[in-house]
Formats: C-alpha cells, sequence, structure tokens
C-alpha cells in the first residue's frame, strides 16, 4: 500500500479556501486516491475519491496531477465546522480493500 | 451509503475483564467488516478484517486471542476485547465495506479502569 505524507496542521479563517496537499510518491497504477474527514470521537467521513485529473463534489474538489505523485483536497469557503482531521489514502479498491491512514492534516478553522 | 452503527459508544472497565462491541450494518448486508484502534491525537490503525462465516484476518502485531472477533451474519461483527488492561484503552471503530467504499461507524470508547 503506497505511503502518504501531508501537513500535521494547518489553520485558516471562515470564508478561506483551504488547500492540503498529499504526496504519495510510490501509488500504483490500480490506486485510487481517497479523502476522509474526522471529527474529534466520531468515525471517519467519505469526502471524495479521485484516479486523475479534477474530481468536484458539493463538499470539495480533487486536483490530481499527470504523475499522480501527488494530490490536493481543496475546501472551499470553510467554516467553524470544517474544523476536523482530513486523511489521504491511496490503495487499490480491489485488493481487499484495506485502508491505511497516515498521519492526517488537522485543520483549524477560527472566527 | 451504508448506515453504520456500534453499540455501545462509551464503556468503563475494570482490568481483567472481558468487553465486547458491537458493530451492525443497518442497511447493507456486509461480508466484509473491518475494525481499527485510534489512540488520542493518533490515526487510526487497522486492527483485523472481519468476513462473514469465515475466521478474522488480523493485521501483524494484533494479538488474535486477545481481540476476538466474531462476524456470524451479514448484519453484525463483534469485537471481544478480553482481560482488558489500561493499554487496550482507546477508541475502537468499525467500517463496513460496501460496493468497493468503506463506511465507518461512530466509534466506542474503551477506558479501562
Amino acid at each position: 500500500l503506497a505511503k502518504t505524507t501531508q501537513p500535521i496542521s494547518m489553520d485558516s479563517y471562515e470564508g478561506q479556501e483551504v488547500n492540503i496537499t498529499c504526496s504519495h510518491n510510490n501509488i500504483a497504477t490500480n490506486d485510487y486516491i481517497t479523502w476522509y474527514q474526522q471529527f474529534p470521537s466520531q468515525g471517519p467521513r467519505f469526502i471524495i475519491q479521485g484516479y486523475k485529473t479534477k474530481v468536484t463534489n458539493e463538499v470539495a474538489s480533487l486536483f490530481i496531477p499527470a504523475d499522480r505523485k501527488s494530490s490536493t483536497l481543496s475546501l472551499p469557503r470553510v467554516s467553524l465546522s470544517d474544523t476536523a482531521v482530513y486523511y489521504c489514502l491511496v490503495g487499490d479498491n480491489g485488493a481487499g480493500n484495506k485502508l491505511t491512514f497516515g498521519g492526517g492534516t488537522r485543520v483549524l478553522v477560527k472566527p | 451509503g451504508a448506515v453504520v452503527s456500534q453499540h455501545p459508544s462509551r464503556v468503563i472497565c475494570k482490568s481483567g475483564t472481558s468487553v465486547k462491541i458491537e458493530c451492525r450494518s443497518l442497511d447493507f448486508q456486509a461480508t466484509t467488516m473491518f475494525w481499527y484502534r485510534q489512540f488520542p491525537k493518533q490515526s487510526l490503525m487497522l486492527m483485523a478484517t472481519s468476513n462473514e462465516g469465515s475466521k478474522a484476518t488480523y493485521e501483524q502485531g494484533v494479538e488474535k486471542d486477545k481481540f476476538l472477533i466474531n462476524h456470524a451474519s451479514l448484519t453484525l461483527s463483534t469485537l471481544t476485547v478480553t482481560s482488558a488492561h489500561p493499554e487496550d484503552s482507546s477508541f475502537y471503530i468499525c467500517s463496513v465495506l460496501a460496493v468497493n467504499e468503506q463506511f465507518f461507524g461512530p466509534g466506542t470508547r474503551l477506558t479501562v479502569l
């Protein structure tokens, strides 16, 4: 399973855009990139998943360059309730679907 | 997506006792479930893969005799922490594999005194 590297923490202010970049230099051809959000004392919640280029949903956008060795989660106009830990995971959906969580990025949104 | 519940949400027990945690898939028949453990300020660590009707697959370093997993039906997997000790105090989270995506339960906070 490819290892991921993310910043440990990031501060932002309400209304700003938050971009979290994740490095996954050893990503395999069959691997997808998935981001999860976790609030304290809760289970992780799926945010977005992509394979290449750009993916957008109602919550976030995911940018993946052509070499796929990194990805950037973009949260538009964050609010206080977006304060959470964000995990980037890389894995093959067909390989038993085992997820390896890295350290995650602790995002603090300030008023 | 699949809706996953866990019971209990919190449990406090004495050292040496056993604790059972239930993970239920409320709207999806799950052949595969996963159990994770998370210590404070740390990331989730996969403990085992629970397969309905067969033995669980444990990750390296996880004692299968201490963390008993039973996946007797497509909607229920249980994790029993046997002879719990204070170092087993943690946040235990299960997930359900549904169509190549994992849906997580709310977690169970175990405190061993």
